[in-house]
């Protein structure tokens, strides 16, 4: 069975605070992405990675950064925790045809 | 600049009820994909359905079933004899890369299916 896991399903941080969300995949799929979702605005690109060590900006990357060290692991890092960036994070990893999505981490700015 | 537009918020039916979510897409490329995907409560999003810009021809798939028409950039999905499992958001999404890169979505619908 295909997975991607999210490590958090839930997170509560405080203003300021750096934040590590971790996504690992199952499949060998070389391209990763991280959206935000947000009541209203739908699914947001923040950032994808095509290949290990590779990065590239999406359309709301300001706030975020990431890291692609080996193949099944893409982390989102928010470098200083704003209270703009509660939202849920989902994280996906894409074949030919078809992408899979994590279960998505709900984080909590206070 | 890629746009999906899903117009309907919110819609509610009685089960058995069949229900059209609409689906509006803007994109100047000649080749591009349209999917739909199912969010229910549990939070992952479920792939649905793919469909490239060169296959028009609708599709059925049990009690779901697909409008594709280029003439109106509308990709419309339809649930015949809702269910109460039926009960989700719903985006449909646009890539016009090869496969499911770089996806924008629309803003979801969510359907409540009322027993």
């Amino acid at each position: 069975d295909v997975k991607v896991t999210q490590s958090s399903r839930y997170l509560v941080k405080r203003t300021g605070e750096k934040v590590f969300l971790e996504c690992v995949q199952d499949m060998d799929h070389e391209n990763m992405f991280w959206y935000r979702q947000d009541p209203g605005l739908g699914l947001r690109l923040i950032y994808f990675s095509y290949d290990v060590k590779m990065k590239e900006k999406g359309d709301i990357p300001e706030g975020y950064s990431v890291s692609r060290e080996k193949k099944e692991r893409f982390s989102l890092i928010l470098e200083s925790a704003s209270t703009n960036q509660t939202s849920m994070y989902l994280c996906a990893s894409t074949s030919d045809t078809e992408a899979f999505f994590g279960q998505g981490t709900r984080l909590t700015v206070v | 600049a890629q746009k999906v537009t899903q117009a309907q918020t919110e819609i509610s039916v009685v089960e058995k009820e069949d229900v059209t979510l609409d689906c509006v897409y803007e994109t100047r490329d000649t080749t591009y994909y349209l999917f739909w995907y199912k969010q229910p409560p549990s939070g992952e999003l479920v792939f649905l359905i793919r469909r490239n810009s060169f296959d028009e021809q609708n599709e059925i798939s049990g009690r779901y079933s697909w409008n594709f028409q280029k003439s109106t950039s509308s990709f419309n999905f339809t649930i015949t004899a809702s269910q109460v499992v039926d009960s989700a958001v719903y985006f449909c999404a646009l890539s016009t890369a090869f496969g499911n890169e770089k996806l924008t979505f629309g803003t979801g619908t969510r359907l409540t299916i009322i027993p």
